[in-house]
């Protein structure tokens, strides 16, 4: 049962450096999120897909850009790193907008150093 | 916009004493609550969940109860263990067209022996 995975789980970057953090889920859900979690902060929702085809901006999308490659993947990319950007960053994914429960799978979670 | 307040952290217990974390929002229309748990080097996982006013949701046994008129959704546990140990995450789902889920900022819990 892998769920959520996300890689890398590391990653240490120069600042103006790019770097794309990749999700995949194998739970069929169509919705899929990157939060980003800062101390004191809880989560942050960067950007999000409702289903596959569609994306949007969540609260702090400025900095980063996504692409749901297909109903599994949705892949979040930093063109120009900075050192704001240091965070851990979470992939989740849930059965859909309308979804019953409402509950989100999280990946373990991506731990990005800029410097 | 919707907003989620809970208690500061970190909170330290002895096993087998009694745990409040409270938490409450401000939201529209009818959201939907959690608690979420996040483990040392883990994402986050459901913990409970209460989807109408007064429903109560238990897992582990930990309980919280939706409260409509305090806004409130405080978590509970009569005994906690070290295993317990965790941050704790408040969240509320809202019932509006793309029912956003929105977190708090976390209660680490600390439990000892």
């Amino acid at each position: 049962n892998a769920g959520v995975t996300q890689t890398p789980k590391f990653q240490v970057l120069k600042t103006g450096q790019s770097m794309t953090l990749q999700c995949a889920q194998d739970m069929n859900h169509n919705s899929m999120y990157w939060y980003r979690q800062d101390p004191g902060m809880g989560l942050r929702l960067i950007y999000y897909s409702a289903s596959e085809g569609t994306t949007d901006k969540g609260e702090v999308p400025n900095g980063y850009n996504v692409s749901r490659l297909n109903k599994r993947e949705f892949s979040l990319r930093l063109e120009s790193a900075a050192p704001s950007q240091t965070s851990v960053y979470f992939c989740a994914s849930s059965e859909g907008v309308t979804g019953i429960t409402g509950e989100l799978f999280f990946g373990e979670g991506s731990r990005l150093t800029v410097l | 916009g919707n907003s989620v307040t809970q208690m500061e952290g970190p909170v330290t217990l002895s096993e087998e004493a009694f745990l409040t974390i409270n938490c409450t929002y401000t939201a529209t229309g009818y959201p939907s609550l959690f608690w979420y748990v996040q483990y040392p080097g883990e994402g986050l996982q459901l913990l409970l969940k209460a989807t109408k006013a007064d429903d109560k949701g238990s897992n582990k046994g930990f309980e919280a109860t939706y409260r409509k008129e305090t806004t409130s959704f405080h978590l509970e546990k009569g005994s906690v263990q070290v295993s317990d140990s965790a941050v704790y995450f408040c969240a509320l789902r809202d019932s509006g067209g793309y029912q956003k889920v929105t977190f708090g900022t976390g209660t680490k819990l600390q439990v000892i022996p």
